[in-house]
């Protein structure tokens, strides 16, 4: 069975210190990666996505960042944090598959499973 | 862009009693994927069902089903015999063709003994 972990699960950091949270999936390949971001009594914001090893979509300006440096490995990182940036830190994955055939043929995914999270406090 | 809405930020019920929390959708895909996530205190997020769009036929999965009404765009999540562990968070979601999940901002749900 699949099962998806992240650490640090909560962390502590100074204004202006870096960040690296990592999430990584076990028992699948290949999968879609996601990072959430969930600010205090707000629903998910998502901030980066991968389809695959090197390959990130950020969906927001800001001074976070991502990679993808395995399969199954996804890192948030920032060089130098902000109070804005606390709050709940949600990875996801999903299996994607094709559907159609030769021209028409397409990749998609469907539900995603979440990670325990990591909650980051900027102080 | 799709939009999706759940206007009941915090909702509560009896233990063993039936509740409704509503979700409406915006969109103009034909194709797409709905859900209905539970984040409990742990803050674990939870599928608890999903629905395709293109099936008419309301999902049901033990206590949980929905009414999809596909021409309203609404997706509510009927929870039976309430049970004191329903006590959550719970985010209706929307997936089309972009394959990104677009969450509501949640209904509180309070389960009382």
């Amino acid at each position: 069975s699949q099962t998806i972990h992240q650490w640090p699960a909560t962390l502590v950091q100074p204004v202006g210190s870096p960040l690296s949270l990592e999430c990584t999936v076990e028992g699948t390949s290949n999968p879609n990666l996601y990072w959430y971001r969930q600010a205090a009594g707000r629903g998910l914001q998502l901030l980066f996505y991968s389809v695959g090893i090197g390959q990130i979509s950020s969906e927001v300006p800001q001074n976070l960042s991502a990679s993808r440096p395995q399969d199954r490995q996804f890192i948030l990182s920032s060089k130098k944090l902000l109070l804005s940036d606390s709050g709940f830190y949600l990875c996801a994955w999903s299996v994607p598959y094709w559907t159609g055939s030769g021209l028409a043929r397409s990749k998609t995914d469907h539900e995603q499973y979440f990670g325990p999270g990591t909650r980051l406090t900027v102080t | 862009a799709q939009t999706v809405t759940q206007s009941q930020p915090e909702m509560s019920v009896q233990e063993a009693e039936t509740v409704t929390l509503s979700c409406t959708y915006d969109t103009s895909e034909s194709n797409y994927y709905l859900f209905w996530y539970k984040q409990p205190p742990s803050r674990q997020m939870i599928l608890v069902i999903r629905q395709e769009a293109y099936k008419q036929q309301n999902a049901t999965e033990n206590r949980f089903s929905v009414n999809f009404q596909k021409a309203a765009k609404s997706f509510s999540l009927k929870i039976s015999d309430s049970q004191l562990g329903d006590t959550a968070m719970y985010f209706c979601a929307y997936q089309g063709g972009s394959e990104k999940l677009v969450f509501g901002k949640g209904t509180k749900l309070t389960v009382n003994p």
